[in-house]
């Protein structure tokens, strides 16, 4: 069975560093693109980028990019969102997402990570 | 980056009716749409992918058409648990992009 766990929610204050994590099982690791989508406190769906593990090729969306870090260690199938320094508009619910293998659309989400960044 | 626009925001319905939700690409992205539900305090849920294609196990009753830069979501008979927020998502081009959701509601 596929599955996506992830780490658990965290509470920071801004300007604070930060890694989720997101454990992927039941499958082969390397050979599907994991994601992450982020959704703010009543709000839609938001595409943050991509990463291959089996080459680390990683793809940000432009709303994104140098905002966070997406990463793989592919030696504990699990995936990472990290960021440097914290805001309080961070504030989120964080989902990991497998990209299915020949289509691109998301066949598996994990279940979600909230980010809390408050003074 | 490609915008996506789902019609209505919101709808009431009741228990079996027929309920359709349109989702327009701001350019024409072929066949690659996905349609993912999501309940309150669940992650979303894939349902249908390269438009019309339903995901395993999803019931009959959703189904999706369209390509190019038109689609639709239908739900032919809605059933108590598809009360839910629905959103479409464009893997044509990067950065993917969702569509604003749109919240079944029952009426």
């Amino acid at each position: 069975e596929v599955q996506l766990v992830q780490s658990g929610a965290e509470v920071k204050k801004p300007g604070e560093s930060l890694k989720i994590s997101c454990k992927g099982s039941g499958y082969s690791f390397t050979s599907y693109w994991i994601g992450w989508v982020r959704q703010m406190p009543g709000k839609g769906l938001e595409w943050m980028g991509i990463i291959y593990p089996g080459d680390s090729d990683t793809r940000y969306s432009p709303s994104f990019q140098g905002q966070v870090t997406i990463s793989a260690d592919k030696s504990i199938s699990t995936a990472y969102l990290q960021w440097s320094s914290l805001k309080a508009s961070d504030t989120a619910m964080y989902y990991c997402v497998r990209r299915d293998g020949s289509g691109h659309y998301l066949d598996y989400w994990g279940q979600g990570t909230l980010v809390t960044v408050s003074s | 980056a490609i915008q996506l626009t789902q019609s209505p925001s919101s709808l009431s319905a009741s228990v079996g009716d027929r309920v359709t939700i349109t989702c327009r690409a701001s350019q024409g992205i072929s066949s690659a749409l996905a349609w993912y539900q999501q309940k309150p305090g669940k992650a979303p849920k894939l349902l249908i992918y390269d438009a019309s294609s339903l995901e395993s196990g999803v019931p009959s009753r959703f189904s999706g058409s369209g390509s190019g830069t038109d689609f639709t979501l239908t739900i032919s008979s809605l059933q108590p648990e598809d009360f839910a927020t629905y959103y479409c998502q464009q893997f044509n081009n990067y950065p993917r992009t969702f569509g604003q959701g749109t919240k079944v509601e029952i009426k």
